[in-house]
């Protein structure tokens, strides 16, 4: 399979506990954006990375988010101190920067914070 | 900050007739892409649209670039039952960096 994978699937934790996870992007994109969905709704921007470059912070990505692509080929996205309104699926996309802006998603890992 | 609005929110169809949905934006866009998403799935692309008026067909499937580039639709015909799902509109910027995404219509096909 060579589309985005992503890594876990589903996360039920503590509230306050650490959760980290992972997205392998489409081996020759180069972009790679980070998405929070929650019920209802489309998703929402969070971060994006060029290679290694996080190139764009949304607002909605508070202090406890932080995400990194070290290589410039997978992707984490850590959330320390894990709130109830943590809550939500969170997508990672991928894309070929160039004219044809298209994006792929993952099939999104969700999170539950109880 | 840019905002997209889709019509309808929900529709319920009988299985074989078509169906039109609609997105519309205040920010003009360049590129529009058209998704479907199944439950505790990720958003799987249907169609991409890069120029205004442009119009593209996918199977069932056909969307069209607004003229002003403020908005597009999407039409599917003879529905089935697999087509239920929600369908997400998205506008890129320029750059193709900045993807907006609406907040989706909701498509249920009775048998």
């Amino acid at each position: 399979d060579t589309g985005v994978s992503q890594d876990p699937r589903h996360k039920i934790t503590k509230r306050g506990q650490n959760v980290t996870f992972r997205c392998d992007p489409i081996s020759e994109h180069n972009r790679l954006y980070w998405y929070r969905q929650t019920l209802g709704q489309g998703p929402e921007f969070l971060t994006y990375f060029q290679n290694e470059a996080q190139l764009e912070k949304s607002r909605l990505l508070s202090d406890r988010f932080s995400a990194e692509r070290p290589k410039g080929s997978f992707s984490t996205l850590e959330i320390q101190r894990t709130e109830q309104g943590d809550s939500a699926m969170y997508l990672c996309a991928s894309s070929l920067s160039g004219l044809a802006n298209e994006q792929f998603f993952g099939p999104g890992t969700r999170l539950t914070v109880l | 900050g840019q905002q997209l609005n889709q019509s309808p929110q929900s529709m319920f169809i009988q299985e074989g007739e078509d169906v039109s949905m609609n997105c519309t934006s205040s920010s003009i866009f360049n590129t529009w892409l058209w998704y479907k998403q199944d439950p505790g799935e990720g958003p799987v692309l249907l169609i991409a649209l890069y120029k205004a008026g442009e119009l593209t067909s996918n199977g069932r499937l056909t969307a069209q670039f607004g003229i002003t580039r403020k908005d597009s639709f999407l039409n599917i015909s003879a529905s089935i039952p697999s087509d239920v799902g929600i369908y997400f509109c998205a506008g890129v910027d320029d750059y193709g960096q900045n993807f907006v995404f609406g907040p989706g219509t909701r498509l249920s096909v009775l048998p």
